[in-house]
């Protein structure tokens, strides 16, 4: 079956503007969580949603925001872009009948310039 | 609260020999996963091995294995004949057993390179 998509694979932004990138899980998985890797601070959650809501939320500023639609894809936005979301953001799914594995995908490397 | 700490940020090791990396997992609850995740070139995080806290028997998967000491705190990966396809960061994170949670937490990362 096919994997976690996510899309698109790179972007790069000026600051001050928003972004919204976007998360298809493996079919059947409704929980998907999102990532964020620098290499200063490495792999931080952002948030998970289950069944269209937020169900956990990590430690990032209002400006990091998401959804989840009744498909089970997300998408994650983030407003007034600061050169320090120069990232790359990691979407993971599972099914969470079966605890302790989640697939991810290849990310979205953002540029902020 | 959880603390993933991975102490060693690169590691080095000929072709089909073996290797081992480190991995502490801190945390007041007693119900958790641990997991070692690769991330190679390709960006895309994979799952190499996972392992419960309530289980005694140590996880295996092919060439991987680990061992977990729960009273140490200490969850390290052993790849036997390493191959060059293992290069990539080796990632550790827990995930705490409570229903409706699916938060990872990741240590920094060990950068192992597989030398021909």
């Amino acid at each position: 079956k096919a994997g976690v998509t996510q899309t698109p694979r790179y972007l790069i932004k000026t600051r001050g503007q928003q972004v919204t990138l976007s998360c298809s899980p493996i079919s059947g998985h409704r929980s998907v969580s999102w990532y964020q890797q620098t290499p200063g601070q490495g792999l931080q959650f952002l948030f998970e949603y289950f069944s269209e809501t937020q169900r956990n939320k990590g430690n990032f500023p209002g400006r990091f925001s998401g959804r989840q639609f009744s498909n089970s894809r997300s998408e994650m936005n983030v407003s007034t872009l600061e050169l320090g979301d120069s990232a790359l953001y990691l979407c993971a799914s599972s099914l969470v009948a079966d605890r302790g594995e989640a697939f991810f995908g290849q990310g979205t490397r953002l540029t902020v310039v | 609260a959880q603390t993933v700490t991975q102490s060693q940020p690169e590691m080095s090791v000929q072709e089909a020999e073996t290797v081992t990396l480190s991995c502490t997992y801190d945390t007041s609850e007693s119900n958790y996963y641990l997991f070692w995740y690769k991330q190679p070139p390709s960006r895309q995080m994979i799952l190499v091995i996972r392992q419960e806290a309530y289980k005694q028997q140590n996880a295996t998967e092919n060439r991987f294995s680990v061992n977990f000491q729960k009273a140490a705190k200490s969850f390290s990966l052993k790849i036997s004949d390493s191959q060059l396809g293992d290069t990539a960061m080796y990632f550790c994170a827990g995930q705490i057993s409570n229903f409706g949670n699916e938060k990872l937490t990741f240590g920094t990362g060990t950068r192992l390179t597989i030398i021909p």
